[in-house]
């Protein structure tokens, strides 16, 4: 079965430093992985994903995420944060086949310091 | 496309009472989902349609939980006989589903409290 760990709940960084936050998966093929961005009160949006190819992906909002087989992971970076930054972040995991459900990480809450 | 779209946003009800939520997905997207998030949490996925066939279920979505989505485009999720334990927000995401290129579109939820 197919799980998402994520081990940062709570993240402060001031604004304009870099950030990366973690994510360890567990599946057994290749993963399809994927970072969304929950803003308080709304729904998710996606930020990026992966599938196959460059392990390095790039996204929205000037976000990019490595893919590391060998560490079963997909950490989020961006060089440089600004204050509309501060949300929720969710590293998903999706099944090739079937349903293709996610399975969400419980979250990285990141709070941004003037 | 005006995007996934989910009714209400906020529903305040009594334990014991039914409460029905509709979402909304893109146009022609032929996949629905719906996830449950608590407090603290990443979604959980609760249920899945290809057009109007329920095809998985979680076991989360225990005996009082029905979805449902006839002709294949909106669908309904119903909680009968509301406890506590069902206070949640409800999210819906749709997609094209095609082959193996595929994103889930959220829409902004609705967040149930039960009372």
């Amino acid at each position: 079965a197919q799980s998402v760990t994520q081990p940062d709940i709570h993240i402060t960084v001031s604004e304009g430093a870099s950030l990366e936050l973690r994510c360890n998966y567990s599946y057994g093929a290749t993963p399809y992985l994927f970072w969304y961005v929950q803003s308080p009160g709304q729904g998710l949006q996606l930020l990026l994903k992966y599938f196959s190819g460059d392990t390095l992906v790039q996204g929205i909002k000037g976000f990019e995420a490595e893919f590391k087989r060998s560490q079963s992971s997909f950490n989020l970076r961006k060089p440089s944060v600004h204050w509309s930054d501060a949300a929720e972040y969710f590293c998903a995991v999706g099944a090739y086949q079937g349903a293709q459900k996610l399975v969400f990480g419980q979250g990285t809450r990141l709070t941004i310091n003037p | 496309d005006t995007g996934v779209s989910q009714d209400p946003r906020h529903k305040i009800t009594k334990r014991g009472q039914n409460v029905t939520f509709r979402c909304d997905p893109i146009s022609e997207h032929n996949r629905l989902y719906w996830y449950r998030q608590t407090l603290g949490q990443g979604p959980e996925f609760l249920t899945y349609f290809q057009n109007e066939a329920q095809l998985e279920k979680s076991r989360l979505l225990s005996d009082r939980f029905s979805a449902e989505r006839p002709k294949g485009s909106f669908s309904t999720l119903e909680i009968q006989r509301t406890e506590q334990g069902d206070s949640a927000m409800y999210l819906c995401a749709s997609s094209p589903g095609q082959g193996a290129d595929y994103e889930q579109y959220f829409g902004p939820g609705t967040r149930l409290t039960v009372t």
